[in-house]
Order: C-alpha cells, then sequence, then structure tokens
C-alpha cells in the first residue's frame, strides 16, 4: 500500500525556518517525481515545488523561489522542503503528492500544518 | 502566469448532472487532470489525462476536454460527491509549471 506520512510543520515566526519531511513507503521512491503543494486556511490548493525521480531537476512556484529548498534521499526513501524566511502567507496545510507519468499526482499524504505568526 | 479558471460553485439536486469547467490556454496541448476534495481530507485523483478514471472512482465519473475548456461531469450525483473540485494542469510555455485551478464547490441537495 503506497503511503506518504509528511511531518514538521508546526508554528514559526515570521522570518523563521521549518523543514518538513515527507516519508514514503509502498512503492519504489526512486522512481517517482515528487512535488509539494498547499492550501492556506479555506483556500485552494497551490503547486509549490517539483523533483525529479533522481532530483536532478526541480522547480518551483514564483511565490517561494529563492526561499524553499526541494530535496530527496532515495536511500531514506523521504522527501524535504527546506523553508526559509517564512511569512503569515505560507501559513497552509503542506502536502507531499506522488507524480505518476500517466496520472499525474495520484497519492497524496494527509498534510501537515505550518502556522507563520509573531 | 499561467492560470485555470473554475466556476466557485455549482449547485444539483441528487441525481441530476453535475458539469464543472476548467479554463485554461494551453489545454488544447496539456492534460486535465481532476481532484476531489471532502472536508478535512487530501485530495483523491478522479479523472487523469482528460478522459481516464482510476481504479475505484465510481464511473459516475467522467472527463472531457475540447479547446481550452476541459469538464468534468457527474452523472446521477450523489450526496456523498458533494466536495470541492480541483483541476490542474502544467504549462505549455517550457517553464513546467504545475497549476491548480481554484477549485469548485459542488453541493448536492
Amino acid at each position: 500500500e503506497v503511503q506518504l506520512v509528511e511531518s514538521g510543520g508546526g508554528s514559526v515566526q515570521p522570518g523563521g525556518s521549518l523543514r518538513l519531511t515527507c516519508a514514503a513507503s509502498g512503492f519504489t521512491f526512486s522512481s517517482y517525481e515528487m512535488n509539494w503543494v498547499r492550501q492556506a486556511p479555506g483556500k485552494g490548493l497551490e503547486w509549490i515545488s517539483y523533483i525529479s525521480s533522481s532530483g536532478s531537476t526541480i522547480y518551483y512556484a514564483d511565490s517561494v523561489k529563492g526561499r524553499f529548498t526541494i530535496s530527496r534521499d532515495n536511500a531514506k526513501h523521504s522527501l524535504y522542503l527546506q523553508m526559509n524566511s517564512l511569512r503569515a502567507e505560507d501559513t497552509a496545510v503542506y502536502y507531499c503528492a506522488r507524480e505518476a507519468k500517466a496520472e499525474g499526482f495520484d497519492y497524496w499524504g494527509q498534510g501537515t500544518l505550518v502556522t507563520v505568526s509573531s | 502566469s499561467y492560470e485555470l479558471t473554475q466556476p466557485p460553485s455549482v449547485s444539483v439536486s441528487p441525481g441530476q448532472t453535475a458539469r464543472i469547467t476548467c479554463s485554461g490556454d494551453a489545454l488544447p496541448k496539456k492534460y486535465a487532470y481532476w481532484y476531489q476534495q471532502k472536508s478535512g481530507q487530501a485530495p483523491v485523483l478522479v479523472i487523469y489525462e482528460d478522459t481516464k478514471r482510476p481504479s475505484g472512482i465510481p464511473e459516475r465519473f467522467s472527463g472531457s476536454s475540447s479547446g481550452t475548456m476541459a469538464t468534468l461531469t457527474i452523472s446521477g450525483a450523489q450526496v456523498e460527491d458533494e466536495a470541492d473540485y480541483y483541476c490542474y494542469s502544467t504549462d505549455s510555455s517550457g517553464n513546467h509549471r504545475r497549476v491548480f485551478g481554484g477549485g469548485t464547490k459542488l453541493t448536492v441537495l
């Protein structure tokens, strides 16, 4: 069974940092592209970052470029999101999502809440 | 930046057909995907590559695409289909950005 479990969320002050982790199981992690998607309270889904299966290709949404860094460790079956210079508008539930070639984002984690507030 | 446009809300009675549209300039070249999100839950894929249905998704869910518009159709909508629905696609300009529509709240009552 495919499972994606996010962790690392919490409360942080503006300007602070957090590192999110997505632990993957039930599939060959190194064969799949991965993404982070977030959802602010009461708002829609926002794609924020992509990483290829090898980690060699990375894309970011303009809203997080230069502040967030996506990475992965295929040996540990884990995806990461390092978030620096956090702002109030980064407050959201952060989901990791597996990307299949045909099916797109076919599996999602349950999300981890990040709250940026003074 | 690339945008996908959905109506904020659609309302139908149980058993009626619900249609949710998604418009985007790149849709003639790029596939549309549809996700269902019930309150407090993670999104679930219901349609991929414009028209394909993942295993486990009821047959009443179908997708179509023509020109710059993709459509999710729920034939004979059930009360349990009440949820937010998001279309998703990619930009065709070469920047590889992934984009979600703003979401449509489907009410079945």
